[in-house]
């Protein structure tokens, strides 16, 4: 069982917006802004797409967008693309005496 | 950000030690968190453990009793070592790193996988 919690899947049409949440506890998600996303396709590995919460690497479409609330962190991906079908990741830095990085199970993004 | 390639045994026998090593190129080893990180088939991921270029390490609990990881700043690599290995150790290993204080991984290898069979 994840420390994290994202639904399974979510699913947009091309030009839809749609976002996925993370939730976590005080201890993690809700207790830093160590928030980070990363996308990944199969056999390929994973690439950061959002870090502090809200921040993006330089290089990264301005179309992933973060976000976090108390315990509930959030990325959503405007005018969705193909390309953007893929699995993503939340991540969150956790305090020592657990795990210092914890992670999503994952949520499968498809474009209809 | 740097290149990092993961290297070492693809089939493990279970009871045995697993063990991988990953190169760092394209900059320095200094001031960065050089991580392993896992992800059985068809599941996510699991943080393994960490160390600093210094040597200090930080390991996930529930592994820490079979990791080791050590740093070779002559050779600009790093390594992991797992021991007393079933088939649920059986994943894609990835080395990834961050820079001290910024707790993202921002570099990750190709990844490689690891079966544990007899």
């Amino acid at each position: 069982q994840s420390a994290l919690t994202q639904p399974a899947s979510v699913s947009g049409s091309p030009g839809q917006s749609i976002s996925i949440s993370c939730t976590g506890t005080s201890s993690d998600v809700g207790g830093y802004n160590s928030v980070s996303w990363y996308q990944q396709y199969p056999g390929k590995p994973p690439k950061l797409m959002i870090f502090d919460a809200t921040n993006r690497p330089s290089g990264v479409s301005n179309r992933f967008s973060g976000s976090k609330s108390g315990n509930t962190a959030s990325l959503t991906i405007s005018g969705l693309q193909a390309e953007d079908e893929a699995e993503y990741y939340c991540s969150s830095y956790t305090s020592i005496n657990t795990p210092l990085y914890v992670f999503g199970a994952g949520t499968k993004v498809t474009v209809l | 950000q740097v290149h990092l390639q993961e290297s070492g045994p693809g089939l493990v026998k279970p009871s045995e030690t697993l063990s991988l090593t990953c190169a760092v190129s394209g900059g320095s080893m200094r001031s960065y968190w050089w991580s392993w990180v896992r992800q059985p088939p068809g599941k996510g991921l699991e943080w393994i453990g960490e160390i600093y270029y210094s040597g200090r390490t930080n390991y996930n609990p529930s592994l820490k009793s079979r990791v080791t990881t050590l740093v070779d700043r002559s050779n600009n690599q790093f390594s992991l070592r797992l021991t007393s290995v079933t088939a649920a150790d059986t994943a894609v290993y990835y080395c990834a790193s961050h820079m001290a204080g910024v707790n993202t991984f921002d570099s990750w290898g190709q990844g490689t996988l690891v079966i544990v069979s007899s």
